[in-house]
């Protein structure tokens, strides 16, 4: 495997279900993002882990719940999510410095909430 | 206020041609970082092209290049020879210090046979 890469590539979830998203990273990057990308909106960050501590929390609703065991490993623990929470899931990982090196994407997650 | 703003929502171009994908920034900070991504159909975001702050030319990547106006905070894209493959949303963003890129609303680009 190289690059990034996430599963499930579909999720179709239940309101009270529990269910998790994977990301794992191949290229040696010491930070990690989960993306929110939904219809019409510009992609938003949820959250940010540098060196395996969570630096960035952008206001995120607590069902969403991240963790990250490594450096390259990332994990997004959904439970009890809305409707409006279905969406793109995407993860990115890069060098956490210097600040300007690029994000690597991974394909994403595609969320539907029933 | 928007950070990043792409105001073409949607462009079309010929085959071969040229195309110049629009964006502008805010920031107060003198030191900054802009990104062009590529997202086709499929989802996956792609990386194409970084420009530097105090980078004094131009970067360009094989057939894109990045028309940087710092003056009036533009960072816009110009994809020569365009191909039928290049037909995919794009985003223009912004990574301050620290990690936080952020992302403009993407302009849809079609490239016509």
């Amino acid at each position: 495997e190289t690059g990034v890469t996430q599963t499930p590539r579909h999720l179709v979830m239940g309101m009270t279900n529990k269910k998790s998203l994977k990301c794992e990273q191949h290229l040696g990057h010491n930070a990690m993002y989960w993306y929110k990308q939904s219809a019409k909106k510009p992609l938003e960050l949820m959250f940010v882990y540098s060196l395996e501590e969570r630096v960035e929390n952008n206001s995120v609703p607590s069902r969403f719940s991240p963790e990250c065991p490594n450096s390259s490993h990332l994990f997004l623990h959904l439970h009890t999510l809305q409707p409006e929470d279905s969406a793109l899931y995407l993860c990115a990982s890069s060098q956490a410095l210097p600040f300007y090196n690029e994000q690597f994407f991974g394909p994403g997650t595609r969320l539907t909430v029933l | 206020a928007q950070k990043i703003t792409q105001t073409q929502p949607g462009m079309f171009v010929q085959e071969k041609e040229a195309v110049t994908l629009d964006c502008t920034y805010d920031t107060s900070d003198p030191s900054y970082g802009l990104f062009w991504y590529k997202q086709p159909s499929s989802g996956e975001m792609i990386f194409l092209i970084y420009q530097g702050s105090y980078d004094q030319q131009n970067a360009t990547e094989g057939r894109y290049s990045l028309n940087f106006q710092k003056a009036r905070k533009s960072a816009n894209l110009v994809i020569s020879a365009s191909q039928l493959g290049d037909s995919a949303m794009y985003f223009c963003a912004m990574r301050e210090v620290g990690n936080k890129l952020v992302f403009g609303a993407g302009t849809i680009l079609r490239v016509k046979s």
